[in-house]
């Protein structure tokens, strides 16, 4: 079936270094992506999203590129900080106006002092 | 958490019990979803409503009821609680069909 995964589960970072965590879908039919952070303990928080009409979203720190050709998704952090610490997950939605978000099982960033 | 609260945020009870989780938004969105999230499964739609009385199933409702009668609450009901319904619910809401889902601080359920 139709799925959205995750290359690696434990990504370890040094403090200050840029982070790329990377997602693949499989259905190209899906044409809004999202990323959200949860730390432990609380829900699912939004980082940023992208849609597929698009293939690079800058915000705050961080980057969102979207290569449809490979149905790859890739979050970028600049200089990632202790506070980034937190498992990611990206997300799709199907296009013709769905509204089901599909969720891959996330990565877990740690950030090394 | 955009205005989003769940209850109870922690909940213990026993196999065969009726539990019923509640979510309850100040934003007057349209939609509203219930999650469950395990390892290794990430997070699985229960249910959804798109609207006052609207409701739909996800890809796990099986053992699970819901109810929106407001458009700010939206009730998940477990009639009968087994233990393989431990887990973690979230709620979240959104806007728009299309839209970024936001999501509540959770309600950890563990069923003895």
């Amino acid at each position: 079936g139709e799925s959205v995964g995750l290359h690696l589960p434990t990504l370890s970072v040094q403090e200050g270094d840029n982070s790329i965590i990377n997602c693949a879908y499989s259905n190209s039919a899906s044409d809004y992506f999202i990323w959200y952070k949860q730390e432990s303990g609380k829900g699912p928080q939004f980082i940023i999203d992208i849609r597929s009409n698009m293939d690079k979203r800058q915000g705050q720190r961080v980057t969102v590129l979207l290569n449809k050709t490979v149905k790859h998704l890739s979050l970028q952090i600049a200089a990632t900080q202790p506070g980034d610490s937190a498992v990611y997950f990206c997300a799709e939605i199907l296009g013709g106006g769905g509204n089901k978000l599909t969720f891959g099982t996330g990565t877990q960033l740690k950030v090394e002092l | 958490d955009a205005g989003i609260t769940q209850s109870p945020r922690h909940k213990v009870t026993e196999t065969g019990t009726p539990v019923t989780l509640r979510c309850h938004q100040t934003e007057n969105h349209r939609y509203m979803y219930w999650y469950r999230q395990d390892p290794g499964h990430g997070l699985r739609l229960i249910h959804y409503s798109y609207g006052v009385k609207d409701t739909d199933k996800g890809e796990v409702s099986d053992g699970y009821s819901v109810s929106r009668s407001k458009t700010e609450d939206f009730l998940l009901t477990l009639e009968s609680a087994t233990s393989s319904q431990t887990s973690v619910y979230f709620c979240a809401i959104t806007g728009g069909k299309a839209d970024t889902q936001y999501f509540g601080p959770g309600t950890r359920l563990t069923v003895l």
